[in-house]
């Protein structure tokens, strides 16, 4: 079975720039989520999607985030514009339904510059 | 407000050691506690998780211990490898929302 895919793996851009993270989760997956990871921290929840509904976004920066799930399948996080801060991991994790275990990608790794 | 706090952040234990990471939790409705590994440029993977109606689950080397009352679960690993050199997180989850403590770094010497 695939695991849950993600692209691009590394990334590097210019602040003020946009950038734009994907993501297919396992298949059969509803529940997806996006995680950033600073370094020598946990992953903090950006949002957590149930199909194509965005069911907790509460910690997600709406002024320079936005994500989407479109037919509940794959999701794209996006970025704009970048700031220094945002220089993290980007985690995506699928798991069957929201009481289950989590399957993580390899994450996006982004720096700013 | 932290609502994981994972203890030690790092960890240096001999081949065949034991190794111990503690978690404690405030919010008393988590009722899922995964651990997970990741190894470096990895995704976190999941290693076992207990829910809180029991004390104790094995896997091979790996046992979590919860601890309802004091709000406290701990993770084992036992005959410790250089293999399992890696970071491990704690979590705890209520409602498919999952907190993450800021993981322990583990080193095994040979």
């Amino acid at each position: 079975e695939a695991g849950v895919v993600q692209s691009p793996r590394y990334k590097i851009i210019e602040k003020k720039q946009p950038v734009a993270f994907w993501c297919n989760p396992i298949s059969g997956h509803n529940t997806l989520y996006w995680y950033r990871q600073n370094l020598g921290q946990g992953p903090e929840l950006l949002i957590r999607y149930e199909n194509e509904e965005a069911v907790d976004d509460s910690q997600l920066p709406k002024d320079r985030f936005s994500a989407e799930r479109l037919k509940g399948v794959d999701s794209t996080l996006k970025i704009q514009p970048a700031e220094l801060g945002d220089s993290a991991v980007y985690l995506c994790a699928s798991s069957p339904s929201a009481r289950s275990a989590q399957y993580f990608g390899p994450g996006t790794r982004l720096l700013v510059l | 407000q932290q609502q994981v706090k994972q203890s030690p952040q790092s960890l240096i234990v001999q081949k065949g050691g034991i190794s111990i990471i503690n978690c404690a939790y405030e919010n008393t409705a988590f009722d899922y506690f995964p651990w997970y590994q990741q190894f470096p440029g990895k995704g976190p993977a999941l290693l076992i998780a207990i829910r809180p109606d029991v004390s104790e689950k094995k896997e091979g080397r790996f046992t979590i211990s919860f601890n309802k009352s004091a709000k406290q679960f701990s993770l084992h690993i036992m005959d410790s490898q250089p293999g399992d050199s890696a970071t491990y997180f704690c979590a705890a989850s209520t409602q498919g929302k999952s907190t993450f403590g800021d993981g322990t770094t583990l080193t095994v010497k040979p």
